[in-house]
């Protein structure tokens, strides 16, 4: 079946760059997306990318995508401390899964002053 | 995007009681999902709701435990039926206004004791 990978945790200095990591097995994912979960909040939809796409920039966030590894990066430049949160990579498979979301187990970013 | 609203944010209930949670949707859509995430757990998808029939429900959900509604494209309820505090998690409702982008509610935190 499908599945999502993400390392659980990243610890970065505020200022520099965070990579969130994620790796999926599913290769007839349509779109696939980043959330942004704070402590006690729902989940907040950062950015996603179209399954033909290699990056997408959205002002700090940038999204790389490598089809062929299945392999999906998140890059947040500049990193602040309301950056800290967890972030999870989530595919959308396609007809034949009836378009549902698949999540990885979420990476917890500390963002250290 | 759409404003997505649930009710009850949060609840406290008893082993062996219901309790049914409300989602709306400020706009028509189509597709409209409920998630649940156990503690720091990811997101697994409990069923999809739709529109004038029975909702489908995903491996190892079933409609007696959870018997969802939707009567109509804004709004749906889920029920956790005679819960155990095994069921305590936060319950998402999710709804899709294009085929690339999904959204969230802010969640409902439930305890049972």
């Amino acid at each position: 079946g499908e599945d999502v990978e993400q390392s659980l945790f990243l610890s970065v200095r505020e200022g520099d760059s965070s990579v969130i990591n994620c790796t999926y097995t599913d290769s007839s994912s349509t779109y696939l997306y980043w959330y942004k979960q704070e402590p006690g909040a729902g989940l907040q939809l950062l950015t996603y990318i179209f399954s033909n796409m290699d990056m997408k920039q959205d002002q700090r966030l940038t999204v790389l995508l490598n089809k062929k590894d299945k392999h999906l990066s998140l890059r947040i430049a500049d990193t602040q401390t309301g950056d800290s949160a967890i972030y999870f990579c989530a595919e959308k498979g396609g007809v034949d899964s009836s378009y549902k979301l698949i999540f990885g187990s979420g990476t917890r970013l500390l963002v250290r002053p | 995007s759409a404003v997505i609203s649930q009710k009850p944010s949060r609840d406290i209930c008893q082993r062996g009681t219901s309790l049914t949670i409300q989602c709306q949707v400020d706009s028509q859509v189509t597709m409209m999902f409920w998630y649940r995430q156990q503690p720091g757990q990811s997101l697994t998808l409990i069923a999809t709701a739709n529109q004038g029939s029975e909702a489908t429900y995903e491996s190892g959900f079933v409609i007696d435990k959870f018997p969802i509604s939707r009567p109509n494209l804004t709004f749906s309820t889920l029920t956790v039926s005679n819960m155990s505090p095994e069921d305590s998690s936060i319950y998402l409702c999710s709804f899709g206004l294009a085929e690339n982008e999904q959204f969230f509610g802010p969640g409902t935190r439930l305890t049972v004791l």
